[in-house]
């Protein structure tokens, strides 16, 4: 099994829609982090977290990690067609251990 | 200020060629990360790198595969005798100091590697 859950693996949204994409392990988070990818591109970073609770927004995409800190979700208000594409999740499960494990990804679709 | 570069963006090689795969960090930074993305599949850890030494290579494959970051230049990933299973992407990422959440992660665009 994955040591990192992302789900759903694929949504389709109306353009305007808000949606959210899971992240979910059964270890601590030590660091979260969340990137987005285009198909055949690069990673795009797009916020990291670290503390139980807590909560970042950059323009229309807020994420969170919750006090636990064994999940994060990442939520997009408004949606649009640039945010199309594959959200990855990636986290430190071992304190100073410097690698990331990542999740299967989410695939977003945005329809007009 | 430039971000990670990759080199090649896509790199075609018949089976048991080799493949070399660059890696130049961000300025500034002196630790280097490889990951590979094979199909259908999520991006798997396989070695990290301070210029000159090799930190943890706990996800390489044990043959065919090596990396170094030299003191001068760009890190590079070896890969031997290259085979079909070795088509992937593989991606780059630096940070300043060791990552984590202190630093973070930077990624570069990749190299797809295709092995026909």
């Amino acid at each position: 099994s994955q040591e990192l859950e992302q789900s759903p693996q694929s949504l389709i949204v109306q353009e305007g829609k808000n949606l959210t994409i899971n992240c979910t392990s059964s270890k601590t988070l030590y660091g979260l982090y969340w990137y987005k990818q285009k198909y055949g591109e690069g990673l795009i970073f797009l916020m990291m977290l670290q503390k139980g609770g807590e909560e970042k927004s950059h323009e229309k995409i807020t994420a969170k990690l919750d006090e636990k800190k064994q999940q994060s979700s990442l939520h997009i208000t408004a949606s649009q067609p640039s945010h199309a594409g594959i959200y990855l999740c990636g986290a430190d499960l071992i304190q100073g251990a410097q690698k990331l494990v990542f999740g299967q990804g989410t695939r977003l679709t945005i329809n007009p | 200020n430039a971000g990670v570069m990759q080199n090649p963006r896509h790199l075609v090689r018949r089976r048991g060629q080799e493949a070399r795969l660059r890696c130049s960090p961000m300025k500034g930074h002196s630790h280097v990360y490889w990951y590979r993305q094979l199909p259908e599949e999520g991006l798997k850890f396989m070695v990290y790198l301070q210029k000159e030494n090799i930190i943890d290579e706990s996800g390489m494959p044990k043959e065919r595969f090596s990396a170094e970051f030299p003191k001068e230049g760009p890190s590079i990933l070896r890969i031997q005798q290259v085979v079909r299973g070795d088509s992937a992407a593989y991606f780059c990422a630096s940070s300043p100091r060791s990552g984590g959440p202190s630093y973070g992660y930077t990624f570069g665009s990749g190299t797809r590697l295709t092995v026909v």
